[in-house]
């Protein structure tokens, strides 16, 4: 399994600003996606991060609005930018390892979130 | 594109009774993941479906996987209040291979009554 930690885990913005939200992940993973949580809704992809290329963005989702950086294969950042209201989310990254207590199964694996409210 | 649709939306359970909960995907995809999440937290994993026909259970829960029917189902075995949660399906859009680039379905909110 994956150990992965980001931070912030929750914080509060004013409108207009940008956060950058880190990921750390205890092993060296090819590729590290993020993915945002609207409040009661499902999981949305925002982009896979790959380290030493740009990231790739989903439909709906633009790099100035989330610029994304990947230095190593052990760290990734999301920012958000000049936020809105709107971006008012959960944000998670995630990675694929192999699940140590099901026969190494690869699996994706899920940070604990940061938690964004924009006022 | 590929759509992932769950159902119901919200459950409503008494203790001890039975339910599934269903997961239906619009392309081929040969990797499954069932999720749980609660109230603030993260997602857990809970099982990942790898084949046709597989089917993988832990303590109350089972889930299954019917790829020729793009179906998965995730069956409730006499609920207790902990199983309490929201619960997602998740389909790995790289089909041969695992990407973890994974499209969510729209969840499952699961509340047990004593």
């Amino acid at each position: 399994s994956a150990v992965i930690s980001q931070k912030p885990s929750r914080d509060i913005c004013q409108r207009g600003t940008s956060l950058t939200i880190q990921c750390q992940v205890d092993s060296q993973v090819t590729m590290m996606f993020w993915y945002r949580q609207q409040p009661g809704q499902s999981l949305t992809l925002i982009a896979t991060a790959n380290q030493g290329s740009e990231a790739t963005y989903e439909s709906g989702f633009v790099i100035d609005k989330f610029p994304i950086s990947r230095p190593n294969l052990t760290f990734s950042t999301l920012t958000v930018s000049n936020m809105s209201p709107e971006d008012s989310s959960i944000y998670l990254c995630s990675v694929g390892a192999p699940r140590r207590d099901r026969g190494g199964i690869w699996a994706a694996f899920f940070g604990q979130g940061t938690r964004l409210t924009v006022v | 594109e590929l759509k992932v649709e769950q159902n119901p939306l919200f459950l409503s359970m008494q203790e001890g009774k039975n339910y599934t909960i269903y997961c239906n995907y619009s392309t081929t995809s040969d990797r499954l993941y069932w999720y749980r999440q609660d109230p603030g937290k993260s997602l857990e994993s809970l099982f990942v479906l790898l084949s046709n026909g597989a089917v993988k259970q832990e303590g109350r829960l089972m889930a299954s996987l019917d790829t020729k029917a793009r179906l998965s189902t995730l069956h409730i075995t006499a609920a207790v209040h902990d199983l309490s949660a929201t619960y997602f399906c998740a389909v790995d859009v790289t089909y041969g291979g695992a990407t973890n680039k994974l499209i969510f379905g729209t969840g499952t909110l699961l509340a047990v009554q004593p």
